[in-house]
């Protein structure tokens, strides 16, 4: 099994541009989470979907950031206009949650964001 | 607010002692898991124990879990280079929410 999939690996983009991050789960998994990893504020959970279905988005900072899952095997976290202070590592992750409610949740590589 | 924190923040060792991180609480769980994150990579998953459970070994780890105290603890036995890292517990509440919560994590340097 390749793992979690995530692209790009590295973004660099201007304040104001729009940045889409990629993640392709593991395959089987029904649940897949976003998080944002700063020195500052630690590892956070942005929003996360079970079934393709979004089931907490309170941790999205704002209106600027936006998530979908179409299918089983893709999601997107979409940054539109992107902002410095959202400079930082976004990590998506999957689980598969049965009724045994196994909770370990598998990660992917990251991307690292700079917006300049 | 968070719902684990760890303790220490930072812990440095030699290579072959053992390093002892705790994790602490606020609310029920129904599992606690254990990860671990080397520099400029994902967490990996290491542990999970669940809330009915007191003691759980996974090879050169050991945790256990006091829900009385609504706390944690991962010893490393016999630490090596390689276990520098950050470590974090995530606990699961008792929902069906599916989600787990990280704490800040600890960060480990084994010193050869």
């Amino acid at each position: 099994d390749a793992g979690v999939i995530q692209s790009p690996r590295h973004e660099v983009t201007e304040m104001g541009q729009e940045v889409t991050l990629r993640c392709k789960p593991i395959s089987g998994h029904n649940s897949l989470f976003w998080y944002r990893q700063t020195m500052m504020r630690g590892l956070e959970l942005l929003i996360y979907f079970n079934n393709n279905v979004p089931i907490d988005d309170s941790g999205m900072p704002e209106d600027r950031f936006s998530a979908k899952m179409p299918n089983a095997s893709f999601s997107t976290l979409k940054i539109q206009p992107s902002e410095p202070r959202d400079s930082a590592v976004y990590f998506c992750a999957s689980s598969f949650r049965g009724r045994d409610m196994g909770y370990e949740q598998y990660f992917g590589p990251g991307t690292r964001l700079t917006v300049t | 607010s968070q719902q684990g924190e760890e303790d220490p923040q930072a812990l440095s060792i030699q290579e072959g002692e053992n390093a002892t991180m705790n994790c602490s609480y606020k609310t029920s769980i129904n599992n606690l898991q254990w990860y671990r994150q080397n520099s400029g990579r994902g967490l990996v998953h290491l542990i999970l124990i669940r809330s009915n459970e007191r003691e759980k070994h996974s090879g050169r780890l050991r945790v256990t879990l006091d829900t009385s105290k609504k706390s944690s603890s991962l010893l490393i036995t016999a630490s090596r280079a390689a276990d520098t890292a950050s470590y974090f517990c995530a606990t699961a509440y008792n929902t069906n929410a599916g989600k787990s919560t990280f704490g800040d994590g600890t960060t480990l340097t084994v010193k050869p």
